[in-house]
Order: structure tokens, then C-alpha cells, then sequence
């Protein structure tokens, strides 16, 4: 148990549908993070937000949509998906202060895009 | 030539030796290294982090950087069966203004320690 929740755990849309996945960290950090973890490819970073600003988008298509309302709060919002989306979706959360500062990850949502 | 790879494994050792994980990055400018292990189906921890040039041990667990030659390493001593898992290694690159957060990974070493 991270401090990090994710939900939820598992998702399967069809490619009209419109879902969104919920992040709430308890750890008191500033940054929040979305991941994408695609079998045989390496964790892939999405977005961030630090003091609930964007601050990187990973050149991620605009069917991904994240929102960030706080600081603890972190949402990705998902329409019109295709089966390639079909990932592990994990949020992590640091400081947001330097360089060398632990991620600390959810368990993930595993999305199925059929 | 990938921002992060590891050696592709998997990698199976016998309980109670030694086990050496390798990963090599291409942008020179990096600046801060992780250790993360992933359980099947669950999602990544950190088990060590190393930013100067040199050794870091904590527990079973040795990092090793080397900025000249680009290469990360970690070495799990007396390997349990439970230290089986897919090991991640993570660098953080300056892109411009806030360097904070931004982890690039390598695809992952599927380390097997078997009685």
C-alpha cells in the first residue's frame, strides 16, 4: 500500500464509449503522474502536473484527457479509444521539488479497449 | 539507439548467488537513476536511487553508476526466490526548465531465482 489508489482496477470500452480513471494520493505531494504500461514496451510517461499545473505532455492523442483538480486528485478522462490503448494505466505521485525524489505508484488500471 | 536499455534477459539465477542487472542510457546530460521492481501484476517499487558516480549498497541491494561510460547497474547478493520479478531502470534527463519527474525506463530485465 503506496498512498496511492487507483479506480478502477479493471476497465473494458468499446471504442465509443467515454470512461475516465480516478488517482487520489494521501501522501501530502504536490506532483502527480500518468503512465502507460504496454506489454513489451517500456513504461511510457503521459503527463504531469505539479501544484495542479500541467507541466508535461508526453505528445499523448487528444483522446486521452487528463484533469487535475488538486493536488491529491488526478483524472484521465478517455474517448473514442482504439484496442492499441489497451494498457496498464498507472498514476504515481511525488514532492514535486527535485530531480531525486521518489514516484510512488498506484496498483494501476488495466484497460481493455475491444 | 533507445534512451534506456537493459539487457534483455530473462535473466535466471540460482538461489543465493548473486544477481547483476545492466542498463545503459543514451542522453549524456542525466542526471538521476532508479532501481524500480515490478511484481507480476502489480505496479512498480523503488528499491534503490543513485545520483553520483560510484557504488550505493543498501541491504542485498548495490547500485552502480558510472557517468563516463553511461551505465547503471544493480546487484542483488544472496538472491531469494523472492527477489523474482521484472526489474525496472529509470533515469531522469534535463529537457529544459523543471527536470523533476520526467523518468524515462528501460523495457524491464525478468530476473528468476530458482531453489
Amino acid at each position: 500500500e503506496t498512498g496511492v489508489t487507483q479506480t478502477p482496477r479493471h476497465l473494458v470500452m468499446g471504442m465509443t464509449n467515454k470512461k475516465s480513471l480516478k488517482c487520489e494520493q494521501h501522501l501530502g505531494h504536490n506532483a502527480m503522474y500518468w503512465y502507460k504500461q504496454s506489454a513489451k514496451k517500456p513504461l511510457e510517461l503521459m503527463f504531469v502536473y505539479n501544484f495542479k499545473e500541467q507541466t508535461e505532455n508526453n505528445s499523448v492523442p487528444s483522446r486521452f484527457s487528463p484533469e487535475c483538480p488538486n493536488s491529491s486528485h488526478l483524472f484521465l478522462h478517455l474517448h473514442t479509444l482504439q484496442p492499441e490503448d489497451s494498457a496498464l494505466y498507472l498514476c504515481a505521485s511525488s514532492q514535486g521539488e527535485t530531480s531525486q525524489e521518489t514516484q510512488y505508484f498506484g496498483p494501476g488500471t488495466r484497460l481493455l479497449v475491444l | 539507439q533507445k534512451e534506456v536499455e537493459q539487457n534483455s534477459g530473462p535473466l535466471s539465477v540460482p538461489e543465493g548467488a548473486i544477481a547483476s542487472l545492466n542498463c545503459t542510457y543514451s542522453d549524456r546530460v542525466s542526471q538521476s537513476f532508479f532501481w524500480y521492481r515490478q511484481y507480476s501484476g502489480k505496479s512498480p517499487e523503488l528499491i534503490m536511487s543513485i545520483y553520483s558516480n560510484g557504488d550505493k549498497e543498501d541491504g542485498r541491494f548495490t547500485a552502480q553508476l558510472n557517468k563516463a561510460s553511461q551505465y547503471v547497474s544493480l546487484l542483488i547478493r544472496d538472491s531469494q526466490p523472492s527477489d523474482s520479478a521484472t526489474y525496472l531502470c529509470a533515469v531522469i534527463r534535463i529537457a529544459g526548465g523543471t527536470s523533476y519527474g520526467k523518468l524515462t525506463f528501460g523495457q524491464g530485465t525478468i530476473l528468476t531465482v530458482h531453489p
